[in-house]
């Protein structure tokens, strides 16, 4: 899992409760990345960022939002637009070897 | 566009015989080529991939990969499998001049003692 951390490892959300995943690297990478994973889906790419004060929406990004204030980290909110939100979510970051490295992950919860 | 498919949801093969997870891609211009593989509840670990030069990539583990521009495919091998090498498996691929990778559903390899 390299640089990459994520906290926390699982989640558990109130229905209609905004949450934040958190993700950092120290890695020195321009790109960050967020996906969900749902079993038998493979990763579905929901925000990403090449650089600070910059993102741009994948192909799931209804029910998220994001913000890249800084180098070093990209948290995701997961609003109460988002219906189905109980997943696995994955952050990647991605430097100058055009490969993309992933934390461990957060398993997030609705109850 | 850029599309990925593993037309295997699960592959099986004892310790010791050699295991392939098969890829095939669909991409406009040069494919970057990925596999990344995933243990229960982790995240994804890079295992190699395929940019340019020598059609026959060796990455971590002793797996390796072979590129086939012909037939769109970057199938996954290894000599010998180990138990330890149960796992979930995913290729990706990105055009070149794409910002984004596209990840396969992956392929659950399950390798018997």
């Amino acid at each position: 899992d390299g640089g990459i951390t994520q906290s926390p490892k699982y989640l558990f959300r109130k229905e209609g409760q905004n949450v934040t995943l958190s993700c950092e690297q120290n890695l020195n990478h321009d790109a960050m990345y967020w996906y969900r994973q749902d079993p038998g889906q493979g990763l579905r790419l929901i925000y990403y960022s090449q650089i600070v004060n910059d993102f741009q929406k994948g192909d799931i990004a209804e029910g998220y939002s994001v913000s890249r204030e800084k180098k070093e980290s990209f948290p995701l909110t997961v609003t109460s637009a988002q219906k189905n939100p109980t997943a696995f979510y994955l952050c990647a970051s991605g430097g100058g070897d055009d490969t993309q490295y992933f934390g461990p992950g957060t398993r997030l919860t609705v109850l | 566009a850029q599309s990925v498919a593993q037309p295997e949801d699960q592959v099986n093969v004892a310790e010791g015989n050699p295991l392939t997870v098969k890829c095939t891609y669909s991409v406009s211009g040069n494919p970057y080529l990925f596999w990344y593989v995933q243990y229960p509840n982790r995240g994804l670990q890079f295992l190699l991939k395929y940019i340019t030069g020598d059609n026959l990539v060796k990455g971590s583990y002793g797996f390796e990969a072979e590129f086939n521009k012909s037939q769109t495919s970057f199938h996954l091998k290894k000599p010998s499998a180990l138990v330890s090498d149960s796992a979930l498996y995913f290729c990706a691929v990105r055009a070149s001049g794409y910002s984004t990778l596209t990840f396969g559903k992956g392929t659950m390899l399950l390798v018997s003692p």
